[in-house]
């Protein structure tokens, strides 16, 4: 199985910071990986899928990038909305598997 | 556009089997591939299985194998994932995901999730 490893596993941040969430896959995994915000009582949404492209209607202050075993998710200028926890998922090998989750808390 | 809607929150007696229903409208079962992915209080996503498009065939995670059966009933566009023999730690909020499977990426579309709580 693909072990994906994110960091950290949680930060405080002030609105207008930049925020880099990080995961490690113990393989590689091409670009087959997205990430997904989840806020408390509702399912995840996704944000970035193939590494890097943007879901529609997702706010361009999110980015993704990586590949192979390393990747990133940036939030350039965090918003008051962004406070939520932060999922990657891999998608290269079965099973599929999740990082651990970053919580992006109000500094 | 994909939507899902599942089934209601459900409370069981430890041993005992739930099966979640999730129906999909705006395309059909046979356009999508679906997963289900648990939630425990206060922990993270775990995937619990889906359809491998590219062997064509459903894929469990091994901690539930033998526990759990993912359906699909293609005549009324709705999914099942049935889980046994269950235990206090399967008190979870259980999400169907899915995607065009065509599409290769993660799941852009989920259910609203639903309740499962084990207690005797």
């Amino acid at each position: 199985d693909i072990q994906m490893t994110q960091s950290p596993s949680s930060l405080s941040a002030s609105v207008g910071d930049r925020v880099t969430i990080t995961c490690r896959a113990s393989q590689g995994i091409r670009n087959d990986l997205g990430w997904y915000q989840q806020k408390p009582g509702k399912a995840p949404k996704r944000l970035i899928y193939a590494a890097s492209s943007l879901q529609s209607g997702v706010p361009s202050r999110f980015s993704g990038s990586g590949s192979g075993t390393e990747f990133t998710l940036t939030i350039s200028s965090l918003q008051p909305e962004d406070f939520a926890t932060y999922y990657c998922l891999q998608h290269n090998s079965y099973p599929l598997t999740f990082g651990q989750g970053t919580k992006v808390e109000i500094k | 556009q994909v939507q899902l809607v599942q089934s209601g929150a459900e409370v069981k007696k430890p041993g005992a089997s739930v099966k979640v229903s999730c129906k999909v409208s705006g395309y059909t079962l046979t356009e999508l591939s679906m997963h289900w992915v648990r939630q425990a209080p206060g922990k993270g996503l775990e995937w619990m299985g889906g359809f491998d498009p590219e062997d064509g065939e459903t894929i469990y995670a091994q901690k539930f194998q033998g526990r759990v059966t993912m359906t699909e009933d293609t005549s009324t566009d709705t999914a099942y994932m049935e889980l046994s023999s269950l235990r206090s730690e399967d008190t979870a909020v259980y999400y169907c995901a899915t995607d065009l499977e065509a599409a290769a990426v993660i799941p852009g579309y989920w259910g609203q999730g639903t309740l499962v709580t084990v207690s005797s």
